[in-house]
């Protein structure tokens, strides 16, 4: 199965709200780890990333936090506004190779 | 810069029709990626060079040659299109040849096999 996955397929947040996108991966090797958000007829854009030898990253309005323990990453966008309305995508890699394993996505939606 | 950038943008072919998917890189970046993207699945990786000169299999590279041109150009190539290939089909690219670095992606050609 896949190693990289999303709880939900879709959230929906109201604008002004903190949202909370998360991520499962299942390989304990992989070291990196990224967000990318795809609007709709668009390419991936990235958003941020985050090593494995840290637990907090943070951007301008979104922070990626990790958790290895329990193989976890989120994405929190603060402020939410309709223009964060995309699809969200994390992704590994494991380091020892250039290729990276994708979620499926979730459905980000800020309604006005 | 215009980043990385693909052509065509749309394309319907039929069934055995061969074309060639394009794309190019303006960030002097060593190692590039063809993507497809389909429906409700994540991207998956079809074929990858990681420098001028090189070319390797990705998860799904079966039905698909790749050519890297020049440290610019690197193109996919379908011989005999099925309608499995219906997809959307993303180029990539990243400055560095090993590990973990940022890939920045085209806009993304739409194929259709009918």
């Amino acid at each position: 199965g896949e190693s990289v996955g999303l709880h939900l397929p879709t959230l929906s947040v109201q604008e002004g709200d903190n949202s909370i996108i998360n991520c499962a991966y299942s390989n304990s090797a992989s070291d990196y780890f990224i967000w990318y958000k795809q609007e709709s007829g668009k390419g991936p854009q990235f958003i941020i990333d985050i090593r494995s030898n840290m637990d907090k990253r943070q951007g301008q309005r979104v922070t990626v936090l990790l958790n290895k323990t329990v193989k976890h990453l989120s994405l929190q966008i603060a402020a939410t506004q309709p223009g964060d309305s995309a699809v969200y995508f994390c992704a590994e890699n494991k380091g020892s190779n250039y290729k990276l394993t994708f979620g499926k996505g979730t459905l980000l939606t800020v309604n006005p | 810069n215009a980043g990385v950038t693909q052509t065509p943008k749309f394309q319907v072919l039929k069934t055995g029709q061969s074309m060639t998917l394009q794309c190019a890189q303006d960030m002097n970046h060593n190692s590039m990626y063809w993507y497809r993207q389909d429906p409700g699945m994540g991207l998956r990786l079809i074929y990858y060079s990681a420098s001028e000169g090189t070319t390797d299999k990705g998860e799904v590279p079966n039905g698909y040659n790749v050519s890297r041109l020049n440290k610019r150009e690197f193109s996919l190539r379908l011989e005999s299109a099925a309608p499995s290939q219906t997809s959307v089909y993303f180029c990539a690219s990243t400055p560095g040849v090993w590990g973990t670095d940022t890939q920045y992606f085209g806009p993304g050609t739409r194929l259709t096999v009918l």
